[in-house]
């Protein structure tokens, strides 16, 4: 079955230090890899897509995340937090073997909150 | 462009009242999905809709029905709302070719229910 595990719950770094929330899945076949963020009282907006192209996926607000297939590891990576970034982070993943079932097309990991001291 | 509305954005209920949340889209998008978002638990498929007409069962859809008269709209309902429904709900939708899609999500619903 697929899966995804978002290693950290909670992450904490200070400001202008790099970000690393990680995030394994597991998944049948080649799948598509989201990274959404949330800040507070707001709806999931998309970060950054892995959709079997190139395998480091540049995304907005300086975020980016590498697709490693043999590790089945799709880490988030930022070189320098900012306040702003202080939300909560969501690593989903989209199977077409899942597409239709009761799952839908979107498995989501539980999220990891990032907090950004000054 | 609006992309995805929800109304209400906030509810409180008492238990056993009912109550329909309203999804739309202005994207022309074949698919919508209700999700659930409690503390710790990410997000929960409730029902989805692959297009006008249809409607299909979720990871967890007790309690709730959906409909999709129209392509822009997909409709949650809560006949006999309990306490366990306190949730935040969020609507999303994709094209139809929508495995490699990334979804687009409304900013949500927060429903108590006292």
């Amino acid at each position: 079955a697929q899966s995804v595990t978002q290693l950290d719950s909670h992450v904490s770094v200070s400001e202008g230090t790099p970000v690393l929330l990680r995030c394994n899945y597991s998944s049948s076949y080649s799948p598509s890899l989201f990274w959404y963020v949330q800040h507070p009282n707001k709806g999931l907006q998309l970060l950054l897509k892995y959709t079997s192209a190139a395998t480091l996926v540049k995304g907005i607000n300086g975020f980016e995340a590498e697709f490693k297939k043999s590790e089945t590891s799709f880490h988030l990576t930022k070189p320098s937090a900012h306040m702003s970034d202080a939300a909560e982070y969501f690593c989903v993943v989209s199977d077409p073997m899942n597409y239709g079932g009761s799952q839908g097309n979107l498995i989501f990991g539980k999220g990891t909150k990032l907090s950004v001291k000054p | 462009n609006a992309g995805v509305t929800q109304t209400p954005k906030f509810r409180v209920l008492k238990t056993g009242q009912s109550m329909t949340l309203l999804c739309a889209q202005d994207m022309n998008h074949e698919y919508m999905y209700w999700y659930r978002q409690d503390p710790g638990m990410g997000l929960r498929l409730i029902h989805y809709s692959v297009g006008e007409g249809t409607t299909a069962k979720g990871e967890v859809p007790d309690g709730y029905n959906v409909s999709r008269l129209k392509k822009q709209n997909f409709l949650l309902g809560l006949e006999s709302a309990a306490p366990s429904q306190t949730s935040v709900y969020f609507c999303a939708s994709t094209p139809f070719s929508g495995w490699r899609q990334p979804q687009h999500f409304g900013d949500g619903t927060r429903l108590s229910i006292l």
